[in-house]
């Protein structure tokens, strides 16, 4: 059966600092993966995703994501973390895109 | 831009009511899919559908129905409402491999 698990509940980094949110899936054929942020009283918005090609990928607001097979692991980077990246952040795989499996999120705190 | 709107934010009901979530999409999705979101528990799918007069039971079906008579529209029903159905539910559209958009959700409790 499809998993993911986002192993932080919460995480608290000092504006300017890097950013690493860990993401471990578990599917039985080449997964489609995806990173969400949900800032508060929001729907959410898509920040990056992976199909094949290339393991390491860009998205939006200087966020990328390594797809690490051998590990199972989809993790959320950005190198210097903005007061306004506070927010909380969802990790999904689905097999097409379509039917997605979520984690449970992990929230980002920021501190200045 | 891919939009997805809720008919409501916020919306209080007392327990027994039924109650009607509207969800329109403005992308010719195929896909439409509701879930409902609790703290500590993500995102959990209640039912989705992939065509017109179509729909197929999420994770969390028990309790809701759902009515897809339009490409562009997707409604949640509680028949009956139930005090641990309040919740935030958010419904979201998809085509192909884009990955599913999101509405801004609504926020939903039941007395």
């Amino acid at each position: 059966a499809q998993s993911v698990t986002q192993p932080d509940i919460h995480i608290t980094v000092s504006e300017g600092a890097s950013l690493e949110l860990r993401c471990n899936y578990s599917y039985g054929a080449t997964p489609y993966l995806f990173w969400y942020v949900q800032s508060p009283g929001q729907g959410l918005q898509l920040l990056l995703k992976y199909f094949s090609g290339d393991t390491l990928v860009q998205g939006i607001k200087g966020f990328e994501a390594e797809f690490k097979r051998s590990q199972s692991s989809f993790n959320l980077r950005k190198p210097s973390v903005h007061w306004s990246d506070a927010a909380e952040y969802f990790c999904a795989v689905g097999g097409d895109g379509n039917k997605l499996v979520f984690g449970a999120g992990t929230i980002l705190r920021v501190k200045s | 831009d891919v939009k997805v709107t809720q008919s409501s934010r916020y919306l209080v009901k007392r327990t027994g009511e039924k109650v009607f979530l509207e969800c329109v999409q403005d992308m010719d999705h195929e896909n439409m899919f509701w879930y409902r979101q609790d703290p500590g528990l993500g995102l959990r799918l209640i039912y989705f559908s992939y065509d017109v007069k179509m729909k197929e039971k999420g994770d969390i079906p028990e309790g809701y129905s759902v009515s897809r008579e339009k490409k562009e529209r997707f409604s949640l029903i509680l028949e009956s409402a139930s005090t641990n159905q309040t919740s935030m539910y958010l419904c979201a559209s998809s085509s192909s491999s884009l990955g599913q958009f999101f509405g801004p959700g609504t926020r939903l409790t039941v007395l």
